[in-house]
């Protein structure tokens, strides 16, 4: 079956410094993407989608990259702050319903 | 916050037994999907219900089934729980139809199955 994944399980940053989180989807057919934030104990966060008829989409200190030719989508996160600390998901839509990868930990350092 | 709820927030229970969990959508919104967390894993999809019907499933057995009220809220029920419930239940809300839209997760509830 289509699958999303993530290449890093942990990301750890200094306060301040950008951060970039990746993610690979298999569907080729895929054209919706979204970016959860899940913190502990909460249900995921919603922070940024983008189509497939677009290449990068910017939003508050986020910006989300899509380059369908090798299928692979990334945030990236903007002087990193300690509130950003938490799990990142991307979810691919296929069909009705969204595929999530298995999420990336980001952890700030002070 | 984004105005879509869920209770209980915690249920503790015993092999074998019912569970039923309750979401209410964000206003507007006509579709809620419900999705099985486990722990350190992302959400798998389990159903979705688009005005009153289902409309997509995932790979989860029968014992698992929902409903849709007219005013979009939901329940998902699990039959004979299995020690492999325990998880993370989210429910989540969108403006269905043709056009997937956004989903809005509510905060979960957490099954612990004994």
């Amino acid at each position: 079956g289509e699958s999303v994944g993530l290449h890093l399980p942990t990301l750890s940053v200094q306060e301040g410094d950008n951060s970039i989180i990746n993610c690979a989807y298999s569907n080729s057919a895929s054209d919706y993407f979204i970016w959860y934030k899940q913190e502990s104990g909460k249900g995921p966060q919603f922070i940024i989608d983008i189509r497939s008829n677009m290449d990068k989409r910017q939003g508050q200190r986020v910006t989300v990259l899509l380059n369908k030719t090798v299928k692979h989508l990334s945030l990236q996160i903007a002087a990193t702050q300690p509130g950003d600390s938490a799990v990142y998901f991307c979810a691919d839509l296929y069909g009705q319903n969204f595929v999530f990868g298995p999420g990336t930990r980001l952890s700030v350092l002070p | 916050e984004t105005g879509v709820t869920q209770s209980p927030t915690h249920l503790i229970k015993t092999r074998g037994q019912q569970v039923t969990l309750r979401c209410s959508s964000q206003s507007g919104h006509n579709t809620v999907s419900w999705y099985q967390q486990a722990l350190g894993q992302g959400p798998q999809f389990i159903f979705q219900y688009y005005r009153e019907e289902e409309n997509g499933r995932g790979n989860f057995p029968p014992r698992f089934s929902g409903l849709q009220f007219p005013n979009y809220s939901s329940e998902l029920n699990v039959n004979a729980l299995e020690l492999d419930d325990s998880a993370l239940y989210l429910c989540a809300s969108s403006l269905g139809g043709q056009y997937q839209e956004t989903q809005y997760f509510g905060p979960g509830t957490r099954l612990l199955v004994l």
